[in-house]
């Protein structure tokens, strides 16, 4: 299947910086990509949808101020934690797929965010 | 709204013993199904899928029926590998635009030897 590399794997920052995280689908070209995050022993929870050129969609609850998404170009997404706290700490996951009904999107690998 | 339940694990087994790990789901329409599996420190790899009532996903010796009837996409292995041990999470897409998944909360499988 196709690959979707997510970057970096982990990161601990300190409190009150920001954090970027990006996501690459790196032999398709990915229409919309999808943000998820997921806490301890409980399941992922969608965040935000990206499609390329367009301002990102999120799904109530989500600041879109603090989770500042960028779908610049097919193949990348990055998604940018800002003046991080603890509570944000958590696996960030994203997924890459392309328009149509029933065709499967792929995941990254996620990413361990620790916020100290 | 849409929905997924999933039997609260964590599930432990001996290797070679049957799982089944129950899946329900609500949904309007006709949502396409499919299980994930995480293995630790890992993103989610797509275990197999369904797409529409009676089709029967299978990948791994692992299967799942969609049941439009019971609105259920339960898991089955007929012998499980210590191998098998993860996270398994149910989800539907309920539109065209892949990727927009919505997942039970997972369940651990842990198999002994």
């Amino acid at each position: 299947g196709a690959v979707v590399s997510q970057h970096p794997s982990w990161v601990i920052c300190k409190s009150g910086t920001s954090v970027k995280i990006e996501c690459r689908s790196l032999d398709f070209q990915a229409t919309t990509m999808f943000w998820y995050r997921q806490f301890p022993k409980q399941s992922l929870m969608l965040m935000a949808t990206s499609n390329e050129g367009s301002k990102a969609t999120y799904e109530q609850g989500v600041e879109k101020d603090k989770f500042l998404i960028n779908h610049a170009s097919l193949t990348l997404s990055t998604l940018t934690v800002t003046s991080a706290h603890p509570e944000d700490s958590s696996f960030y996951i994203c997924s890459a797929g392309q328009q149509g009904a029933n065709t499967e999107a792929f995941f990254g690998q996620g990413t361990r965010l620790t916020v100290v | 709204g849409n929905s997924v339940t999933q039997m609260e694990g964590p599930v432990t087994l001996s290797e070679e013993a049957f799982l089944t790990i129950n899946c329900t789901y609500t949904a309007t329409g006709y949502p396409s199904l499919f299980w994930y599996v995480q293995y630790p420190g890992e993103g989610l790899q797509l275990l197999l899928k369904a797409t529409k009532a009676d089709d029967k996903g299978s990948n791994k010796g692992f299967e799942a029926t969609y049941r439009k009837e019971t609105t259920s996409f339960h898991l089955e292995k007929g012998s499980v590998q210590v191998s098998d041990s993860a996270v398994y999470f149910c989800a539907l897409n309920w539109s065209s635009n892949t990727g927009k998944l919505i997942f039970g909360q997972g369940t651990t499988l842990q198999v002994k030897p």
